[in-house]
């Protein structure tokens, strides 16, 4: 049973470039999340979708933005990107939105801008 | 309100010792708290987690306490073991929702 996969691993963009990053999540989940994760920190939430839907959203500028496929898959796109947005993305499967239901990681996608 | 506060920031322990994490939170409609163990380049991986109407949990080595009152729990290690150096975040969510991180914690555990 495979669990959340993420691609790419390892990307790097030049600052004003955008970016997609892709997540399967694991099987039998249908609510995926994002996060963001700067060196040396915790996850940062960025947004949830459940049945293609954006059910909540974090404190990320519109730059930030996402779609969920009606497999569950999601992608994360990145506009305009900044020196700052260079971060470890996440992305959390789990099934179903409510609370306590374990809540799955991916590796993540190394993003660097320079 | 939607802060959580974690400490210390790094912990070293001797192989066999107790390896203690505490997490403190201030909205109290949280109402699930997980912990997660996450290794140098790798996504955090669910170690335990627990609801406020439990007062501790224990899954082998790893137990929660908790202590709703004072709005506080911790992550015990028993026996501590070398494999077990990483970074651990503690977190909380309310009704399904986001993920709220502390800021993690670097243990290191001396052979």
């Amino acid at each position: 049973d495979a669990g959340v996969t993420q691609s790419p691993t390892h990307l790097i963009k030049t600052r004003g470039q955008q970016v997609t990053l892709r997540c399967s999540p694991k099987s039998g989940h249908d609510t995926v999340s994002w996060y963001q994760q700067a060196l040396g920190q915790g996850p940062q939430f960025i947004f949830q979708y459940y049945e293609e839907e954006e059910r909540q959203r974090g404190n990320f500028p519109d730059r930030f933005s996402g779609h969920q496929f009606p497999n569950y898959s999601s992608e994360l796109n990145v506009n305009a990107l900044l020196l700052g947005d260079s971060a470890l993305y996440l992305c959390a499967s789990s099934p179903g939105p409510l609370s306590g239901n374990t809540i799955y990681f991916g590796e993540g996608s190394w993003l660097t801008v320079v | 309100q939607q802060q959580v506060k974690q400490s210390p920031q790094s912990l070293i322990v001797q192989k066999g010792g107790i390896s203690i994490i505490n997490c403190a939170y201030e909205n109290t409609a949280f109402d699930y708290f997980p912990w997660y163990q996450q290794f140098p380049g790798k996504g955090p991986a669910l170690l335990i987690a627990i609801r406020p109407d439990v007062s501790e949990k224990k899954e082998g080595r790893f137990t929660i306490s908790f202590n709703k009152s004072a709005k506080q729990f911790s992550l015990h290690i028993m026996d501590s073991q070398p494999g077990d150096s990483a970074t651990y975040f503690c977190a909380a969510s309310l009704n399904g929702r986001q993920l709220t991180f502390g800021s993690g914690t670097q243990l290191t555990v001396l052979p």
